[in-house]
């Protein structure tokens, strides 16, 4: 799986957006990108993933640039409940042949401040 | 609501004892994990199992053990052979290997 580098920790006031920037450059073409977030003290919850295109759901929007070298995760009103390490995961998303298993780096630490 | 169960959320171990950690899903998902995490660090997976009854070994199965008898259920036992059990525990299931995976809130052991 390719390696990620994200920025240690950021700030957002709260009711902003927070774009939270990933870079993957090694990735290949078959490795999709993937989005957690651990509060402190709890289990890891699942945000977003995508392939190329972009995404959206209720939590997040997920923006891939067109070389798929980088992307950014966008929470478009944070709140002080988004407070949490967010982690950016590339892996190949096959059912037979892989563990699964996920590989968190050390993510970035969001602070969203009243 | 559909969700993963951990329990207990907290848990001593005396040495030389061997303790279990429970994890229910009622998700119906096939694949399930046992992840360990240490301060500041990531996850290390332990034991995946794709499939009810099938199970494999992780990264750091060394001094763990689990059992796949029922699709809701996937208990890991951490062993007397585990020599630095005192982690963060964390169980997650998917519908299938290689699909998002989701978490439970996880079992703090700690040694006396």
């Amino acid at each position: 799986d390719a390696k990620t580098t994200q920025p240690p920790s950021m700030d957002c006031a709260e009711g902003r957006a927070a774009n939270l920037p990933c870079n993957h450059s090694t990735i290949s073409g078959n490795e999709y990108v993937y989005w957690y977030r651990q509060i402190h003290s709890q289990g890891p919850q699942y945000i977003i993933h995508g392939l190329k295109n972009n995404e959206t759901n209720e939590m997040a929007s997920l923006i891939i640039t067109e070389d798929r070298k980088s992307s950014t995760l966008i929470l478009p009103h944070a709140t002080l409940r988004d407070t949490a390490v967010y982690y950016c995961i590339v892996r190949v998303d096959l059912t037979s042949g892989n563990t699964g298993k996920l590989i968190f780096g050390q993510g970035t630490t969001l602070q969203v401040k009243p | 609501d559909g969700g993963i169960t951990q329990s207990p959320k907290y848990l001593f171990r005396k040495e030389g004892q061997n303790v279990t950690l429970s994890c229910e899903q009622n998700l119906n998902h096939d694949a399930m994990y046992w992840y360990r995490q240490d301060p500041g660090q990531g996850l290390r997976l332990i034991y995946y199992s794709q499939i009810v009854n099938d199970f494999q070994k992780g990264d750091i199965a060394e001094g763990y053990s689990v059992s796949r008898e029922k699709k809701e259920s996937f208990p890991l036992t951490v062993t007397s052979a585990q020599k630095n059990p005192t982690a963060f525990y964390l169980c997650a299931s998917s519908i299938t290997a290689g699909k998002p995976q989701h978490f439970g809130d996880g079992t703090r052991l700690s040694i006396l």
